[in-house]
């Protein structure tokens, strides 16, 4: 079965500042995708960012960037020029590719704040 | 713009109630529809999924059932509520554009309090 870990619970940034927030999974699939959602305080989930495996080049939206390395089954977010509306829960989420149920699997969260 | 509704948005019961909480999507046909839940200072756990009218899959055992009536209708239920029921219960589906058919996009929850 397959497995997200986020070993960050919690972090902090300034504003401005940059910060990376850590993923890891585990699975036998070859192809899938990854991805991050945001949760702010509404609790609304957003889509911040994803990736598909086949696709070596680091996915980026803005100030929101990846790294991701598939031998080593990791996938972390890079936020760039962190703003006060960052802050919120980050859930990294696998999917395998193909098949009919799009079933997402998530990590525990980590909580972002960021200081002015 | 949002696509995925649910409501009631807040709903507080007491033990043994009966609970329905409605999902509806827009902007989209067959789509695939699920229902999560997340705990306090959990994850996402899913419930159910439903890949069209009147077919749903159950991830885990539980007091909750759902029903998928219509296309774009995913209702989660319980007969009798458990203190244990209490959380945040998420509605989330995928659209229907090819670019973004891998992407599931979430509704905007609905607490629960078992009182």
């Amino acid at each position: 079965a397959q497995t997200v870990t986020q070993s960050q619970p919690e972090m902090s940034v300034q504003e401005a500042e940059t910060v990376t927030l850590s993923c890891t999974y585990d699975t036998s699939e070859s192809d899938y995708y990854l991805f991050w959602y945001k949760q702010p305080p509404s609790r609304q989930m957003i889509l911040v960012i994803r990736q598909e495996a086949y696709k070596q080049q680091n996915a980026t939206e803005n100030r929101f960037s990846v790294n991701f390395q598939k031998a080593a089954k990791s996938f972390s977010l890079k936020i760039s020029d962190s703003q006060l509306g960052d802050a919120a829960m980050y859930f990294c989420a696998y999917r395998k590719l193909g098949g009919s149920n799009y079933k997402l699997t998530f990590g525990k969260g980590t909580l972002l704040t960021v200081n002015p | 713009s949002q696509t995925i509704h649910q409501w009631p948005a807040t709903l507080v019961q007491p033990v043994g109630s009966p609970l329905s909480l409605e999902c509806t999507v827009e902007g989209t046909s067959n789509p695939n529809l699920y229902w999560y839940r997340q705990a306090a200072g959990r994850g996402l756990q899913l419930l159910f999924y439903s890949v069209g009218i009147g077919q749903i899959s159950s991830e885990v055992p539980q007091n909750l059932s759902a029903s998928r009536p219509q296309d774009r209708q995913f209702i989660l239920s319980s007969k009798k509520l458990l203190l244990s029921d209490s959380g945040f219960y998420l509605c989330a589906g995928h659209r229907g554009s090819r670019s973004l058919r891998n992407t599931i996009y979430f509704g905007e929850g609905s607490w629960l309090t078992v009182v």
